[in-house]
């Protein structure tokens, strides 16, 4: 099974501030990576799929990068909605999750 | 509009064999390549990926739950059924289930819609 590894766990950070969450696949999953926000009590929502397209709807202050083994989710400046859990996905082979980030407010 | 709702208990005892339905409108399951899964929260802890059934009934488990899971559709319902034997208080967990759409170039596709979450609380 591809296990995937989330960096930091925790993120502390301002409205405005530039972040950067990283994410590592066991072996290479090619492109085949998602990146989901979770807010308290509420479902994950689907901001990236195949490493860097956006999905419809969300807004372009989040970008992902990445192939291979090592991705990285970056939010160009941080809104007060954006406070929330992420979580990377493969899915080239079946799924695993992250172990998650929350980014919270300094 | 796509919706889906998980539905079952809010409480099961150790070693009693959970059922949950999702039940989905806004598109079918016997369109080509359509897939629904099953993922799992426990509080506080990630996301884990349970089970997918895809629009040609082929199924797919969690290799370290494989065993426990069974995942089914009624596709007349718009239903997909997922059970989990011998449940146990680690299975406490808030259950989603999701849509994987199909992709025109048949490449994989990750999960785009998702239900509010079931919480399921595992104590005798």
């Amino acid at each position: 099974d591809i296990q995937m590894t989330q960096s930091p766990s925790t993120l502390s950070a301002s409205v405005g501030d530039r972040v950067t969450i990283s994410c590592r696949a066991s072996q290479s999953i090619s492109s085949w990576l998602a990146w989901y926000q979770q807010k308290p009590g509420k479902a994950p929502k689907l901001l990236i799929y195949k490493a860097s397209t956006l999905e419809s709807g969300v807004p372009s202050r989040f970008s992902g990068s990445g192939s291979g083994t090592e991705f990285t989710l970056t939010i160009s400046s941080l809104q007060p909605d954006d406070f929330a859990a992420y979580y990377c996905q493969q899915y080239s082979s079946l799924y695993t999750f992250g172990q998650g980030t929350k980014l919270e407010i300094k | 509009q796509v919706t889906l709702r998980e539905a079952g208990p809010a409480l099961v005892k150790p070693t009693q064999t959970l059922t949950l339905t999702c039940t989905f409108s806004g598109f079918s399951l016997s369109t080509r390549a359509m897939c629904v899964s099953w993922v799992r929260q426990p509080p506080g802890k990630a996301l884990e990926w349970l089970a997918r059934i895809d629009w040609d009934d082929d199924k797919y488990y969690n290799t370290s739950l494989k065993t426990r899971l069974t995942i089914s559709k009624d596709t007349s319902k718009n239903q997909v059924v997922l059970t989990m034997s011998n449940m146990a208080p680690v299975d406490t967990a808030t259950y989603y289930c999701a849509r994987i759409p199909p992709d025109r170039y048949g490449n994989s596709r990750p999960f785009d819609y998702w239900g509010q979450g079931a919480l399921v609380t595992v104590s005798s």
